[in-house]
């Protein structure tokens, strides 16, 4: 069945270096979430897209995140530099308007920052 | 500004016990209302919504604007609904960004 899904599932590495996770959205879905988690905050919204537009990234630290859609079918959320505090799982989520708005997630990608 | 508190972090209930999992929002407007469910080793997923008022896996939830809660409840609780229990909330409808709880994790004992 169709599934979000994201890569990695796990990533370590040092302050400062770059970090890029992907996305792939279910087809046909027409909204794409970043969602991070962590212990002290739960779960908190980064940015969202709609039909690969984004409307809503006030949620990201715009200094050193970027979040974006090269295509109907890839979201991609980076980080530079990374920071531990970044560590987190970060979930994308993908969806449709319509009268479920049911989003769907993917099973996360886990970054430690060291 | 919107906010979802879950009070309990932990709850533990024996099998055939009733459940209720608590959530209070806070929001000036109508807003949607959603239970989310994480099994273990599973992604999140939508258990129920308030607006579609139906039961899933015997689970019920009702919309409370007085008292703002969205409390989940189950009759009977059993072995498989052990999992992490998300409420969330969204501004408007059309899929829009969720605010989340920080969820509860539900631990049935047999």
């Amino acid at each position: 069945d169709a599934r979000v899904t994201q890569t990695p599932r796990h990533k370590v590495t040092e302050m400062g270096q770059e970090v890029t996770m992907r996305c792939q959205p279910i087809l046909g879905h027409n909204t794409v979430f970043w969602y991070r988690q962590t212990m002290m905050q739960g779960l908190e919204l980064l940015a969202y897209f709609r039909n690969r537009a984004p409307l809503d990234d006030s949620g990201m630290p715009k200094d050193r995140f970027s979040a974006e859609m090269p295509d109907a079918t890839l979201a991609t959320l980076k980080i530079q530099p990374s920071e531990p505090r970044d560590s987190a799982v970060y979930f994308c989520a993908s969806g449709l308007v319509d009268s479920a708005d049911e989003q769907f997630f993917g099973p996360g990608t886990r970054l430690t920052v060291l | 500004a919107q906010r979802v508190t879950q009070p309990e972090k932990l709850l533990s209930v024996f099998k055939g016990a009733p459940v209720e999992l608590k959530c209070n929002y806070s929001y000036s407007g109508s807003p949607e209302l959603f239970w989310y469910v994480q099994y273990s080793r599973q992604r999140l997923q939508l258990l129920l919504r308030h607006i579609s008022r139906e039961s899933i896996k015997g689970f019920t939830a009702d919309l409370n604007k007085g008292e703002t809660s969205f409390h989940l409840k189950k009759p009977f609780a059993q072995e498989e609904d052990s999992a992490m229990y998300y409420c969330a909330l969204s501004g408007r409808s059309g899929n829009t960004p969720l605010v989340f709880g920080k969820g509860t994790r539900l631990s049935v004992i047999a």
